[in-house]
C-alpha cells in the first residue's frame, strides 16, 4: 500500500514571497503519478500540478513547480511570487500507473499543509 | 465554479433520518467517486463508479448507500447516520479510470455534513 506524508501542518508566507511546502510517499511502484491539489477556503478542489515517475524533469506551471527527487521519495511544491488567493490548504496524493493494474485509478492523499499568504 | 456541483451545501441531520447528497457532472465523463474528508485526516475514497457500475467500495458502511442511475449523475443515500459521520462528502469525476490519457479527477465543492 502507498502512504503519503505531509509533515507540516501549517505554513504561512509573506506576499510575493516563495515558500515550499513538503511531500514524501512510500511505494513500491516503480511507475506512478504525483500530483499537488489546492483547496481554497470555499472548499472546491483543483489540480495544481502533475508529475509522471518516469519523466525526470520537473513539472512547473507558472509560478508553482515540483522538485521531484524518485530515489528519496520526495515531491516538493514551490509556489514563486506568493499570492493572497494561493491561501488553502494543499494536498499531495499519489497514484498507481495506468499500465500498474489493480486500482490504478486510486488517489492517496497526505493529510495536507494549510498555507496562508500575508499581505 | 468546476463542471461539478454538488446539492446540498450544508446538511444537519439526526441519527434515525434518511438524506440524500447529489452530485452532477457536466464534463461529460465517465467515472465519479465519493470521498470523505475528515479535519487532520487524508481524504478517503468511499466509492468509484465507472460508466454507471460501481468498481470499489472501500470498506464503507451500509448506512452509506450509493447510486449512479447515469455517468452524469451520483447519489449518496444515507441512514441511521452516526455523530462520527459528520464530515465533508466531496463527489470527483474523471474522464476514465485510469486508463485515460488524462488522469486529473475535478472535485465539486463538497457537502458539509453534521449529524446529531
Amino acid at each position: 500500500a502507498q502512504t503519503v506524508t505531509q509533515s507540516q501542518p501549517e505554513m504561512s508566507v509573506q506576499e510575493a514571497e516563495t515558500v515550499t511546502l513538503s511531500c514524501t510517499y512510500d511505494t513500491s511502484e516503480s511507475n506512478y503519478y504525483l500530483f499537488w491539489y489546492k483547496q481554497p477556503p470555499s472548499r472546491q478542489m483543483i489540480l495544481v500540478i502533475r508529475q509522471e515517475a518516469y519523466k525526470q524533469q520537473n513539472a512547473t506551471e507558472n509560478r508553482f513547480s515540483v522538485n521531484f527527487q524518485k530515489a528519496a521519495k520526495s515531491f516538493s511544491l514551490k509556489i514563486s511570487d506568493s499570492q493572497l488567493g494561493d491561501t488553502a490548504m494543499y494536498f499531495c496524493a499519489f497514484m498507481k500507473h495506468r499500465n500498474s493494474g489493480g486500482s490504478n485509478y486510486k488517489l492517496t492523499f497526505g493529510k495536507g499543509t494549510l498555507l496562508t499568504v500575508n499581505p | 465554479e468546476t463542471g461539478v456541483t454538488q446539492t446540498p451545501r450544508h446538511l444537519v441531520m439526526g441519527m434515525t433520518n434518511k438524506k440524500s447528497l447529489k452530485c452532477e457532472q457536466h464534463l461529460g465523463h465517465n467515472a465519479m467517486y465519493w470521498y470523505k474528508q475528515s479535519a487532520k485526516k487524508p481524504l478517503e475514497l468511499m466509492f468509484v463508479y465507472s460508466l454507471e457500475e460501481r468498481v470499489e467500495n472501500n470498506s464503507v458502511p451500509s448506512r452509506f448507500s450509493p447510486e449512479c442511475p447515469n455517468s452524469s449523475h451520483l447519489f449518496l443515500h444515507l441512514h441511521t447516520l452516526q455523530p462520527e459521520d459528520s464530515a465533508l462528502y466531496l463527489c470527483a469525476s474523471s474522464q476514465e479510470l485510469g486508463l485515460a490519457v488524462r488522469l486529473e479527477q475535478f472535485f465539486g465543492p463538497g457537502t458539509r455534513l453534521t449529524v446529531l
